[in-house]
C-alpha cells in the first residue's frame, strides 16, 4: 500500500536552531498535511498543500510540496522550547479522498 | 467552535470488560473518523463515517471492535470484550468534504487495559 517515509525519526537541537524534515514516498499525491502533535493531545494541522511547487509559510513554518507530487518537507526557523512534539507529514491521494496517509512522525526536541 | 470532543480522556479497565468510547464531532462536518495510535504502529484509521453512514471498517481490528453513528453530532467506538492488546490513544477526528482539507482531531481516550 501507500506509505509516506517521514525523516529523521527524531532530532536534538539547540534553542534558536533551524529544523528542517522530509517526506518521501513512491507514489504521487495531490495534497501534502502537516501536523504536530504535543504530549498527550491530538495531532493539530499546520500546514496544508495543494499544489505541487507550492511553498506555504505559517509564521516560522515553512512547508513546500515536491513537484513530482512525491515528497514534501517542513522547515522550523529559530525553533524554541515550545516547538517540542511530533510532526507528521500526510497525505491525500487523489481528488476525493478521505484516506489520509500519515507518516511515523518526527520527534522534536528543543535544548534551551 | 469547541473542536472534536472525546470522553473519557482516560479509562482504565480490566480485561473482559466492555468499553465504549464516545465523540462529537465539529457541527457541519460530515465526515468522522476513528484511529488508533500506537507506539509500534502509527495512526492507524479504524473505521470511516461519511453522513453518518460508515464507509470503509476495514481497519477495525476483529469483531469485538464496533463503531457507531446514530447523528450527525455522536458517534461511539465499543470494544466488547476488551484485551490488554488494545491499549492504545484512540483518536477521532472530522472534516467538512468541500474540500481536501485535513482531519480535526479530539484530544483522544488514553486507553489501558489491565
Amino acid at each position: 500500500g501507500q506509505q509516506l517515509n517521514q525523516s529523521p525519526q527524531s532530532m536534538f537541537i539547540q534553542e534558536g536552531e533551524d529544523v528542517s524534515m522530509n517526506c518521501t514516498s513512491s507514489s504521487i499525491f495531490n495534497t501534502w498535511l502537516w501536523y504536530k502533535q504535543d504530549p498527550g493531545e491530538g495531532p493539530v494541522l499546520l500546514i496544508a498543500l495543494y499544489k505541487a511547487g507550492e511553498l506555504t509559510s505559517n509564521g516560522r513554518l515553512t512547508a513546500q510540496f515536491g513537484i513530482t507530487r512525491k515528497d514534501s518537507f517542513l522547515n522550523i526557523s529559530a525553533s524554541i522550547p515550545s516547538d517540542v512534539g511530533i510532526y507528521f507529514c500526510a497525505a491525500y491521494s487523489g481528488a476525493g479522498s478521505y484516506q489520509l496517509t500519515f507518516g511515523k512522525g518526527t520527534k522534536l526536541s528543543v535544548i534551551p | 467552535d469547541a473542536g472534536v470532543i472525546q470522553s473519557p480522556r482516560h479509562e482504565v479497565t480490566e480485561m473482559g470488560q466492555e468499553v465504549t468510547l464516545r465523540c462529537k464531532p465539529i457541527s457541519g462536518h460530515n465526515s468522522l473518523f476513528w484511529y488508533r495510535q500506537t507506539m509500534m504502529r502509527g495512526l492507524e484509521l479504524l473505521i470511516y463515517f461519511n453522513n453518518n453512514v460508515p464507509i470503509d471498517d476495514s481497519g477495525m481490528p476483529e469483531d469485538r471492535f464496533s463503531a457507531k453513528m446514530p447523528n450527525a453530532s455522536f458517534s461511539t467506538l465499543k470494544i466488547q470484550p476488551s484485551e490488554p492488546r488494545d491499549s492504545a490513544v484512540y483518536f477521532c477526528a472530522s472534516r467538512m468534504d468541500t474540500r481536501n482539507y485535513g482531519y480535526t482531531f479530539g484530544s483522544g481516550t488514553r486507553l489501558t487495559v489491565v
